[in-house]
C-alpha cells in the first residue's frame, strides 16, 4: 500500500537533547512537508521540501532542521535550541502544487521534560 | 496574505441531525480550498476540495461542502450525522497561481460531538 509512515508514533525525551522524527513516503511525492500541531492553534509549517536537496523555512523553522537526501525521506531533527518542543508532528506529502491534495502521516507526539 | 477562519472550536450535534462546520478564507486571489477529518491521536485525511471546476463539492462519509465566492466561505456540512464523525475537522486553503510553492494554511480546527 502506499502511503506515509513516522516513526515512532511516541518518543520522550530529556530536555537539552537534539531528537530526529522519521518521514518516509512510497508516493513518488516530490513535495513534503513538517507540520507541528498544538491544541486549539491548528497546523503550522515548520519546513517543507519541493524536491531533493532543497527545503525552505516555513513559519516556524527555528530549533528545527531537516535534511532532504532521498525523495522517499525527510526527517525532521528538534534541536535542543527549540523552546517548546513537546508537540504532535506531522509529516505530509504532496504530488504538487496548485490543487494537489497533501497526504498525511499517522503522526509522532513528542514529550519533552 | 491567505488566512482562515473557522467558527467554533466546539459543534455539538444529535445523531441524526444536520452538521454544520463554517470556514470563512481571505485571499487575494482564487483560492483552492480543502476540509481534513482528524481522529484522536492520528493524521488527517482529506475530506473533499474545491478546485474551480464546480462551488458544490462532494466529499466522502456523505459530506459536502459549498464555495460561496460572495461569502468567502466554504461551510462542511452532512444532512445526518452519524456517531462516527466524532473528530476534529480542519479548513485549509491554497492560493491558486502565484508563486506559491504548494503551502496550506490551516484553521484553527473544529472538534464535533455527536450525542446519542
Amino acid at each position: 500500500d502506499g502511503g506515509i509512515t513516522q516513526s515512532p508514533k511516541y518518543l520522550f525525551r530529556k530536555e537539552g537533547q537534539n531528537v530526529t522524527l522519521s518521514c518516509e513516503q512510497n508516493l513518488n511525492h516530490d513535495a513534503m512537508y513538517w507540520y507541528r500541531q498544538d491544541p486549539g492553534q491548528g497546523l503550522r509549517l515548520i519546513y517543507y521540501s519541493q524536491i531533493v536537496n532543497d527545503f525552505q523555512k516555513g513559519d516556524i523553522a527555528e530549533g528545527y532542521s531537516v535534511s532532504r537526501e532521498k525523495k522517499e525521506s525527510f526527517p525532521l531533527t528538534v534541536t535542543s535550541a527549540q523552546k517548546n518542543p513537546t508537540a504532535f508532528y506531522l509529516c505530509a506529502s504532496s504530488q504538487g502544487t496548485g490543487s494537489y491534495e497533501q497526504y498525511f502521516g499517522p503522526g509522532t507526539r513528542l514529550t519533552v521534560t | 496574505a491567505q488566512s482562515v477562519t473557522q467558527l467554533g472550536s466546539h459543534v455539538s450535534v444529535s445523531e441524526g441531525a444536520l452538521v454544520l462546520l463554517r470556514c470563512n478564507y481571505s485571499s487575494s486571489v482564487p483560492p483552492y480550498l480543502f476540509w481534513y477529518v482528524q481522529y484522536p491521536n492520528q493524521g488527517l485525511q482529506l475530506l473533499l476540495k474545491y478546485t474551480s471546476a464546480a462551488t458544490l463539492v462532494k466529499g466522502i462519509n456523505g459530506f459536502e461542502a459549498e464555495f460561496k465566492k460572495s461569502e468567502t466561505s466554504f461551510h462542511l456540512t452532512k444532512p445526518s450525522a452519524h456517531m462516527s464523525d466524532a473528530a476534529e475537522y480542519f479548513c485549509a486553503v491554497r492560493m491558486a497561481g502565484g508563486t506559491s510553492y504548494g503551502k496550506l494554511t490551516f484553521g484553527q480546527g473544529t472538534i464535533l460531538t455527536v450525542h446519542p
